[in-house]
């Protein structure tokens, strides 16, 4: 069965507004987790990851917040601009190998 | 910033042809990866390898499905027999340690006619 998911498969947020992308997973033993940003036509990107023994990791305008208590996942986006129109996708590092297990992705949509 | 180059972008096969999909990793990266994304679906992980071998592979990476690493450089895919549901992005990923971020290509995209 699905790993690692996401709750909303589209988000519509004002530029300069904060986005918020949420993902939960499954696999409790799971102990890193990475977001990726894809843009049309284009290959996953990595944004930021994080370790199971932080909770919180920031990075140039971006945040994850890992709660391992529900088992769930943030993306945070500070003043999000045109350019951050992507599909985002958590993922999880299989914790028995070295494959990464992909959600099924939130397109953000930034509004004018 | 060394990035994953994959060739072609586009490739077009007629039903039952075979197929090589090329990826140039980034050249200190250790372990490699090749996945697949049907259009407007998450990414699925197809096979990982390393040292000269397959460390891993998935139930979609059947026995039609290869991979070599004929030189040093370069990390090719084959589909021996395609079939119509193989139309995909294919994407090859790197890096150096399984403890750190896997780089992706910008993909192949198939399509079985």
């Amino acid at each position: 069965g699905e790993s690692v998911g996401l709750h909303l498969p589209t988000l519509s947020v004002q530029e300069g507004d904060n986005s918020i992308i949420n993902c939960a997973y499954s696999n409790s033993a799971s102990d890193y987790f990475i977001w990726y940003k894809q843009e049309s036509g284009k290959g996953p990107q990595f944004i930021i990851d994080i370790r199971s023994n932080m909770d919180k990791r920031q990075g140039q305008r971006v945040t994850v917040l890992l709660n391992k208590t529900v088992k769930h996942l943030s993306l945070q986006i500070a003043a999000t601009q045109p350019g951050d129109s992507a599909v985002y996708f958590c993922a999880e590092n299989e914790p028995r190998g070295d494959k990464i297990i992909f959600g099924k992705g939130t397109r953000l949509h930034i509004l004018p | 910033e060394p990035e994953v180059t994959q060739t072609p972008s586009h490739q077009v096969t007629q039903m039952g042809q075979e197929v090589i999909l090329r990826c140039v990793p980034i050249s200190n990266h250790l372990y490699f990866y090749w996945y697949r994304q049907i259009l407007g679906q998450k990414v699925e992980f197809l096979v990982s390898f390393y040292n000269n071998e397959i460390s891993e592979k998935s139930e979609i990476f059947d026995d039609q499905f290869s991979v070599e690493r004929p030189d040093g450089s370069n990390f090719t895919l084959k589909i021996r027999s395609t079939k119509l549901e193989d139309s995909a992005m294919y994407f090859c990923a790197s890096t150096r340690d399984r403890s750190q971020p896997q780089h992706f290509g910008d993909g192949t995209r198939l399509s079985i006619l």
